[in-house]
């Protein structure tokens, strides 16, 4: 079935530079790539999403970039700040219908 | 608009009772999602109904069960519950008709088996 394989597990940066978090999927199907943020004691949250017939799509600090050949989607965050720190998931669709698969989650700390 | 609404936020129940979670979509959306959160088994798919009939059901046992009312509203049962049934139950909405883009998460219920 359906992996996804995401890394780091932790990422340390400082404020005001960038962080790279990594997904790698196995279903070569797959054509929906979105990436959650997950606060303390909340819900996880849409922070951006691509199609497979997009290679990078922006919008403000965040980007997603896609690699269909490679099969890994990477997350960009610019000029970090405080209110970033989070768990970050990545996540696709799953073998069967109606469903994502999600990778382990990324937590993100920003150090002031 | 209102998020998506889950009560209750916090539940502790003993091993061998059962437990229902409610859930409440965003006004107009149809779809409705459940997942499991654990610290070891990450998000886990439980199930996803659209205008009330399940489309698809996640590896988890028949102790697991849900339904989607007329008004969207979706319930989880959680039937002769176990220690490992302890976990985050996140139930998510979404406008698209797909179950898997644009998902909107309620802030789930924190359920505790002891």
């Amino acid at each position: 079935g359906e992996n996804v394989e995401q890394h780091p597990s932790t990422l340390s940066v400082q404020e005001g530079d960038s962080a790279v978090i990594k997904c790698t999927y196995s279903d070569s199907a797959s054509n929906y790539f979105p990436w959650y943020k997950q606060e303390l004691g909340k819900g996880p949250q849409l922070i951006i999403d691509i199609r497979s017939n997009v290679g990078e799509k922006k919008d403000q600090r965040i980007a997603v970039t896609l690699n269909k050949t490679a099969k890994h989607f990477s997350l960009h965050i610019t000029e970090t700040q405080p209110e970033d720190s989070a768990v970050y998931f990545c996540a696709a669709p799953g073998g069967s219908n109606y469903q994502l698969i999600w990778g382990a989650g990324t937590k993100l700390i920003i150090k002031p | 608009k209102a998020g998506v609404t889950q009560t209750p936020r916090y539940l502790i129940k003993t091993r061998g009772q059962q437990v229902t979670l409610s859930c409440s979509p965003i006004s107009g959306h149809r779809s409705v999602s459940w997942y499991q959160q654990t610290p070891g088994q990450g998000l886990q798919f439980l199930f996803e109904y659209f205008s009330e009939t399940q489309r698809n059901k996640g590896n988890f046992p028949g102790r697991f069960s849900g339904r989607q009312f007329s008004n969207s509203r979706s319930e989880m049962n959680v039937s002769t519950l176990e220690l490992g049934d302890s976990a985050l139950y996140l139930c998510a909405s979404s406008s698209t008709g797909t179950g898997v883009e644009k998902l909107f998460f309620g802030s789930g219920t924190q359920l505790s088996v002891l």
